[in-house]
């Protein structure tokens, strides 16, 4: 079955490019109908929806967090990106990557998350 | 920003039948978007529990339920278990925002 996981820097500083990636197995990243989605999630805090990227290329983001945020995918390698600019405390976080499966649709399957701190 | 609204806790005896309520309005819930649910054990990444308002996925036990009317969902649990304690989030989509929104999230104690 599918698998995600998350990977990149822990640690980053205010005001730099948080970066991470999402590297899908069991499946091509291309296969089907689905798009893929980074939603994070503050210590003892709830969820957040950041954006999602379908295989062509097209993103949806949280208008929240739209002038920030970008999503980029890499079908040779099967995975997708996030980058989040200009990053405060206020960014540190467990950010997860999901498959999105459909327009409107549910996250399933999960990454299990990966920690990014911001601190300088 | 959570849109979506749920209780911060509940909690039931081993046994019993525990609801949890997700409120949203007319640009989400209200408006004929899907609810789905997820249970996050403590220190894990969530975990699909009820897809399309009602539907289980395969393993997940049919103590487990879920259903919507108007603007609102519930996710009921029967026969409540020891390992039933974790966070529930609900979510859903919303039109006026463009993308998905999640609930506020309960946590659920078996006492």
């Amino acid at each position: 079955q599918v698998q995600l996981q998350e990977s990149g820097p822990g640690l980053v500083k205010p005001s730099q490019t948080l970066s991470l990636t999402c590297t899908v197995s069991g499946g091509s990243i291309s296969s089907g109908s689905y798009y893929w989605s980074w939603i994070r999630q503050p210590a003892g805090k709830g969820l957040e929806w950041i954006g999602r990227i379908y295989t062509s290329g097209s993103t949806n983001y949280n208008p929240s967090l739209k002038s920030r945020v970008t999503i980029s995918v890499d079908t040779s390698k099967n995975q997708f990106s996030l980058k989040l600019s200009s990053v405060t405390a206020a960014d540190t976080a467990v950010y997860y990557c999901a498959r999105d499966s459909g327009e409107v649709s549910w996250f399933d399957p999960w990454g299990q998350g990966t920690l990014v701190t911001v601190s300088s | 920003q959570s849109v979506l609204t749920q209780p911060p806790s509940v909690s039931g005896a081993p046994g019993q039948r525990v609801t949890i309520s997700c409120t949203g309005s007319s640009s989400n819930i209200g408006a004929g978007y899907d609810v789905h649910w997820y249970q996050q054990l403590p220190g894990t990444a969530p975990k699909l529990l009820i897809y399309g308002n009602s539907n289980r996925p395969s393993g997940v036990p049919d103590r487990f339920s879920g259903s919507k009317s108007g603007t609102s969902a519930s996710l009921a649990i029967s026969g409540l278990q020891a390992e039933d304690e974790a966070d529930y989030y609900c979510q859903s989509y919303d039109s006026s925002l463009s993308g998905y929104v999640f609930g506020t999230g309960t946590k659920v104690t078996v006492l």
